[in-house]
């Protein structure tokens, strides 16, 4: 069974940053492409970062460019965010999917 | 960026009824290789969402008979046979044809009446 799993998310200050993780399982990890999207608790999802299935293509929505970084470990099945410069605004729960199947969420919360 | 708009935002229908979703596009979905990618998602309260159609009408995995996607271009509809009570929760249809960015609906509410 396909599973993906967040961790790393938590309270911290503006400015702060965090690393999220994904921890895949149940497919052939390093044949998908991953990627990041967010959604303000009540509102909709918004895509946020995705990384190549080898990794070397990664892409970011405009409002966290230089500020995230989205990378992988395909050895360890694994997919992070990278999170610096934290903002009020980039509070919400962080989804790591593979459009096919979502993980849990794990919430981030920017406040002082 | 392509803007997805969905309607109606909030819908409310009894239980063992049809309901309908649209999901309209600023440009075309179709990609240069043919295929449309344009997928429906379910959240329900609390959890992530589920795939339930991709490239417009095709059903994952597990997901009933009731869900049908159809559409073209730049319309497309979900459509539930008849309404149970775990179809509550949002409904986002996406679009993976034009990206980056991929983008999301707003969504739509549907409740029981």
């Amino acid at each position: 069974e396909m599973q993906l799993v967040e961790s790393g998310g938590g309270l911290v200050q503006p400015g702060g940053s965090l690393r999220l993780s994904c921890a895949a399982s149940g497919f052939i990890f390093s044949s998908y492409r991953m990627d990041w999207v967010r959604q303000v608790p009540g509102k909709e999802l918004v895509w946020v970062a995705h990384v190549s299935p080898d990794g070397s293509t990664t892409y970011y929505a405009d409002s966290v460019k230089g500020r995230f970084t989205i990378f992988r470990d395909n050895a360890k099945n694994a997919v992070y965010l990278q999170v610096n410069s934290l903002r009020a605004e980039d509070t919400a729960v962080y989804y790591c999917t593979n459009f096919d199947y979502w993980g849990p969420g794990t919430l981030v919360t920017v406040s002082s | 960026d392509v803007v997805m708009t969905q309607s109606p935002l909030s819908l409310p229908v009894t239980l063992g009824q049809p309901a309908s979703i649209s999901c309209r596009s600023s440009q075309s979905l179709v990609s240069s290789d043919g295929n449309t990618y344009l997928y429906w998602y379910h959240q329900r309260p609390g959890q992530s969402p589920r795939l339930l159609i991709h490239r417009v009408s095709k059903r994952d995995s597990g997901v009933p008979d009731r869900f049908s996607g159809s559409g073209s271009g730049i319309d497309f509809t979900l459509k539930i046979n008849r309404v149970e009570a775990e179809d509550v929760g949002v409904y986002y249809c996406m679009q993976l044809t034009h990206w980056p960015p991929y983008t999301f609906g707003q969504g739509t509410k549907l409740e029981i009446k």
